[in-house]
């Protein structure tokens, strides 16, 4: 079975500070590829980033990084000098095996001007 | 990116009628969609899952009957929420990528989703 754990409901940052979300995965697959979602008030999904289970590097994406430790079974995602564009939802998501995308519970992060 | 649209953005309906949402690729050939309901501040909740020219896998719970969904060409993919109560309004999220069938796709393309509020 496949979980996904998002255990900060809510973050705030300063604007032009790094953020950290954290995010812990479960599955018994061996091939897995983790994925960061933000969604802003208006609803649309937007792909930030992603990182196959395989990848020796951490992803990069910009402002964005995904602090990949699979030994710990944590995928984290860095967003370095926040904007106030940033606030949003951000979930982060699992797609395991031949299963389809699994979603965490999401983080709401607030930048603060 | 790929593009995904949604249609409508948003419905209001009276309580019985039935609501049909479409989803297309634009610019891309989907040959998954993916239904997903979102209720406010909850996590996306995957409803089913269609490959064109066959029969929706519906997640366990999501009454196929009441929410019927047609994946009827590689661009087109349709939600019918019939007779609506209002435990039924939701956001409702489609998504579309593309693959052989089986195969591990990396990345799925979402719509913008459809507010759906009934009375």
């Amino acid at each position: 079975a496949q979980k996904i754990t998002q255990t900060q409901p809510g973050m705030f940052v300063q604007e032009k500070e790094a953020v950290t979300l954290d995010c812990t995965y479960d599955t018994s697959d061996q091939s897995y590829g983790l994925f960061w979602y933000k969604q802003p008030s208006s609803g649309e999904m937007i792909f930030l980033i992603y990182q196959g289970s395989y990848d020796e590097q951490n992803a990069t994406e910009g402002r964005y990084s995904l602090n990949f430790q699979k030994a710990r079974k944590s995928a984290n995602l860095v967003i370095s000098a926040s904007q106030l564009g940033d606030s949003a939802m951000y979930f982060c998501a699992m797609r395991a095996g031949a299963n389809n995308l699994f979603f965490g519970t999401g983080t709401r992060l607030t930048v603060i001007p | 990116g790929a593009v995904v649209s949604q249609h409508p953005s948003w419905v209001i309906c009276k309580s019985g009628t039935s609501v049909k949402i479409e989803c297309r690729s634009l610019d891309f050939q989907a040959t998954t969609m993916f239904w997903y309901r979102q209720f406010p501040k909850q996590s996306l909740m995957l409803m089913a899952t269609s490959n064109e020219g066959s029969k929706a896998t519906y997640e366990q719970g999501v009454e196929k009957d009441k929410f019927l969904i047609n994946h009827a060409s590689l661009t087109l993919s349709t939600l019918t929420v019939t007779s609506a109560h209002p435990e039924d309004s939701s956001f409702y999220i489609c998504s579309a990528a593309w693959g052989l069938a089986g195969r591990h796709y990396n990345e799925q393309f979402f719509g913008p989703g459809t507010r759906l509020t009934v009375l």
